[in-house]
């Protein structure tokens, strides 16, 4: 049981290219989720689904782009990347959300900084 | 907006000690509270789940409580050793996001 896998692990980008990170989980969890880890700022919520095709924004959506077309996958867009932009990002999924939430499981992280 | 802090920032104690992490929040509208783990350059790993309905969860030397009324949750390490030297988070769980603290970092010096 791989859990919540991460591609790729390291990633380096020029200002104004794009990329796409890669989450995917293989214990059917119906929410899926993208965090940014920054120092002094913790982990801040960029984009959450809810299930397949249901996509929404978290606290810090701007440059990214996210679509959940499988209940597996959830890639994570850079649309044209800046040094802002450089950060830890982690995916997360839970069985689902609200009073029904369980445990939340997270990969192990990209990281991506930008030049 | 919900907001969690947690409280102390950075702690070092000496193997064999007691010791409380705290967190508090500034919504008590929460479905749970979950602890979490962070090895240095390692994702986040779950340490116990408290439903807002729950008083108390233990996992091990682990104890976890929660008021939610006042907004406070604890957790608490037996014995600590070397082996528990990381960064402790906890996150409130609302509706579709979980909020998380800047967390507390432990190092147990043996």
């Amino acid at each position: 049981n791989a859990g919540v896998t991460q591609t790729p692990k390291f990633q380096v980008l020029k200002t104004g290219q794009s990329m796409t990170l890669q989450c995917a989980q293989d214990m059917n969890h119906e929410y899926m989720s993208w965090y940014r880890q920054d120092p002094g700022m913790g982990l801040r919520l960029i984009h959450y689904s809810v299930g397949a095709g249901i996509t929404d924004q978290g606290e810090v959506p701007n440059g990214y782009n996210v679509s959940r077309s499988t209940t597996e996958d959830f890639p994570l867009r850079l649309l044209s990347a800046a040094p802002s932009q450089t950060s830890v990002y982690f995916c997360a999924s839970s069985y689902s959300i609200g009073s029904a939430a369980g445990e939340l499981f997270f990969g192990e992280g990209s990281r991506l900084t930008v030049l | 907006k919900q907001e969690v802090t947690q409280i102390p920032a950075a702690l070092s104690v000496p193997e064999g000690e007691n010791l409380v992490l705290n967190c508090s929040f500034t919504d008590s509208a929460i479905y749970n509270l979950q602890w979490f783990r962070q090895d240095p350059g390692k994702g986040l790993t779950s340490l116990l789940l408290i439903q807002s309905s729950q008083r108390e969860q233990t996992s091990g030397r682990l104890n976890a409580s929660l008021d939610k009324s006042s907004g406070r949750s604890t957790l608490y390490i037996a014995a600590s050793q070397p082996g528990d030297s990381a960064t402790y988070l906890c996150a409130v769980n609302g509706y579709s996001t979980l909020t998380f603290g800047k967390g507390t970092m432990l190092l147990v010096s043996p």
